[in-house]
């Protein structure tokens, strides 16, 4: 069935340095793929999204391309602040009516003063 | 634009008790999701409806489970009775509809701690 692996965390990382979060999918369609992100003590909140190969999604700084041939989705930001520390998660789908979004496992991001 | 709103945000019970949780999603949201995340997990989905109907419920544990989706509108979803592994925060998601380019808006959530 479809799934969903990303890097595990907890990342730490100091302000301003380069992160790099892994994912990777199996699909036996072709999913939309999605980066949510849940700060400390709120809500999931989409925070990019790409619906067919080779699409780069972006926002607020973070970028990650939709990678057919790898099957990978990382998540890149060229200089972190500290606050962007929260978690993490990839997800796929829906790709039909009947298929559901699926998420991994969360990366946990703690950034440095 | 109100976002879904979800109640309790917490909820302490004891073991084999019940528990209900109530979710209103966006206006005019077709798609509804519950979600069950426990601690240090990725969020698992239990049930998706369809307007009033199930799509899935797949990973819903139907012993003790349940849920409904009023009208196609709010949504309840109901463990009966509770167990210790249900610990864990319950999202509920709603998009306009399950397809691609669909955004799924998330709730708080309600976090559930069984003791």
């Amino acid at each position: 069935g479809d799934s969903v692996t990303q890097m595990e965390g907890p990342v730490t990382l100091s302000e301003e340095a380069f992160l790099t979060i892994n994912c990777t999918y199996t699909a036996t369609g072709y999913p939309s793929l999605f980066w949510y992100v849940q700060y400390p003590g709120e809500g999931l909140q989409l925070l990019l999204k790409a619906t067919k190969a080779d699409d780069k999604g972006s926002n607020k700084g973070f970028e990650a391309t939709y990678r057919k041939e790898t099957t990978s989705f990382h998540l890149e930001k060229g200089s972190v602040q500290v606050s962007d520390s929260a978690v993490y998660f990839c997800a796929l789908g829906p790709y039909s009516s009947a298929s559901k979004i699926i998420f991994g496992s969360g990366t946990r991001l703690s950034i440095r003063p | 634009e109100a976002g879904v709103a979800q109640s309790p945000r917490y909820k302490i019970i004891e073991k084999r008790q019940s528990v209900a949780f109530w979710c209103n999603p966006i206006s005019g949201h077709a798609t509804l999701y519950w979600y069950q995340q426990i601690l240090g997990q990725g969020p698992k989905l239990l049930i998706q409806f369809q307007n009033n109907g199930v799509v899935d419920d797949s990973q819903l544990p139907k012993d003790r489970f349940s849920a409904e989706r009023l009208k196609g509108v709010d949504s309840t979803l109901k463990i009966q009775p509770a167990k210790l592994e249900d610990s864990a925060v319950y999202l509920c998601a709603s998009s306009l509809g399950a397809s691609p380019n669909t955004e799924a808006f998330f709730g708080q959530g309600t976090r559930l701690t069984v003791v």
